[in-house]
C-alpha cells in the first residue's frame, strides 16, 4: 500500500497568516492527490483534486502543488472559518486509496 | 437536489451483525459510484472502498476486505454496509459519498455512528 505522511499533525496560526501543510507519498503517485477539509461533526469536503485543481466554489486562498512524492497545500491568508482538520488522499492505484494522518489547524 | 441520507446511530454488542444504509436521491442512482470512509473516535479518515450501483461490484481497501460487505439496491436507491460479527474496533462514524469520478467525491451523507461495546 502507498503510505501518506502528512505534516505537521497540528498547527496554530493567526488570521491573515500563510499556512502550509505537506504530504509525502511512499512512492510516486503522479498528481493523483486530493486535499480535504473537515470541520468538527461534519463530513469531509473536497477542496483540491489532481494535486492543484481547485474544486468549483472553493475560495482562491486555497491552493495545492506538487507531483511525484511531494505535495503542498497552502492557505494564503488564514480566515476564521478555515479552522478545521485537513487531509491529503492519494488515488494512484484504484481502489487502494489512502489518507494522510490529518493536520489539525487551530487559531492562535 | 442531490442528497445522501444515512441511517441512524447504532449501539451493538461484539459479535452482533449490523447493516447500515445510505439512501440517495436527486440524481440517477445507478450512474454514480458510492464510496465509504470510516472515522474512529477522535481519529483520522480511513478509506474503506467503493461500489458502483450499476454493476453492484464492490472494490475494497485491503484493510476492509473480508471485514465488511458493500451492496446496492437500485430499487431503493440505497447502498448498504454490512458486518456479520462486529468487534469493538469497528466503532466509529461511517460516511458515504457520491463519486461522479471514482477519485472525487462531491456529495456526502451525514455519517452514521456505530458503537460496539459490551
Amino acid at each position: 500500500d502507498i503510505q501518506m505522511t502528512q505534516s505537521p499533525s497540528s498547527l496554530s496560526a493567526s488570521v491573515g497568516d500563510r499556512v502550509t501543510i505537506t504530504c509525502q507519498a511512499s512512492q510516486a503517485i503522479k498528481n493523483h492527490l486530493n486535499w480535504y477539509q473537515q470541520k468538527p461533526g461534519k463530513a469531509p469536503n473536497l477542496l483540491i483534486y489532481d494535486a492543484s485543481n481547485l474544486k468549483a466554489g472553493v475560495p482562491s486562498r486555497f491552493s495545492g502543488s506538487g507531483s511525484g512524492t511531494d505535495f503542498t497545500f497552502t492557505i494564503s491568508s488564514l480566515q476564521p472559518e478555515d479552522i478545521a482538520t485537513y487531509y491529503c488522499q492519494q488515488y494512484d492505484n484504484f481502489p487502494l486509496y489512502t489518507f494522510g494522518q490529518g493536520t489539525n489547524l487551530e487559531m492562535k | 437536489e442531490v442528497q445522501l441520507v444515512q441511517s441512524g446511530a447504532e449501539v451493538k454488542m461484539p459479535g452482533e451483525s449490523l447493516k447500515i444504509s445510505c439512501k440517495a436521491s436527486g440524481y440517477s442512482f445507478p450512474s454514480f459510484w458510492i464510496g465509504w470512509v470510516r472515522q474512529k473516535p477522535g481519529k483520522g479518515l480511513e478509506w474503506m472502498g467503493i461500489i458502483h450501483p450499476g454493476d453492484s461490484d464492490p472494490r475494497y481497501s485491503p484493510s476492509f476486505q473480508g471485514q465488511v460487505t458493500m451492496s446496492a439496491d437500485n430499487s431503493f436507491s440505497t447502498v448498504y454496509l454490512q458486518w456479520r460479527s462486529l468487534k469493538a474496533s469497528d466503532s466509529g462514524i461511517y460516511y458515504c459519498a457520491r463519486h461522479p469520478i471514482v477519485s472525487q467525491p462531491d456529495y456526502w451523507g451525514q455519517g452514521t455512528l456505530v458503537t460496539v461495546s459490551s
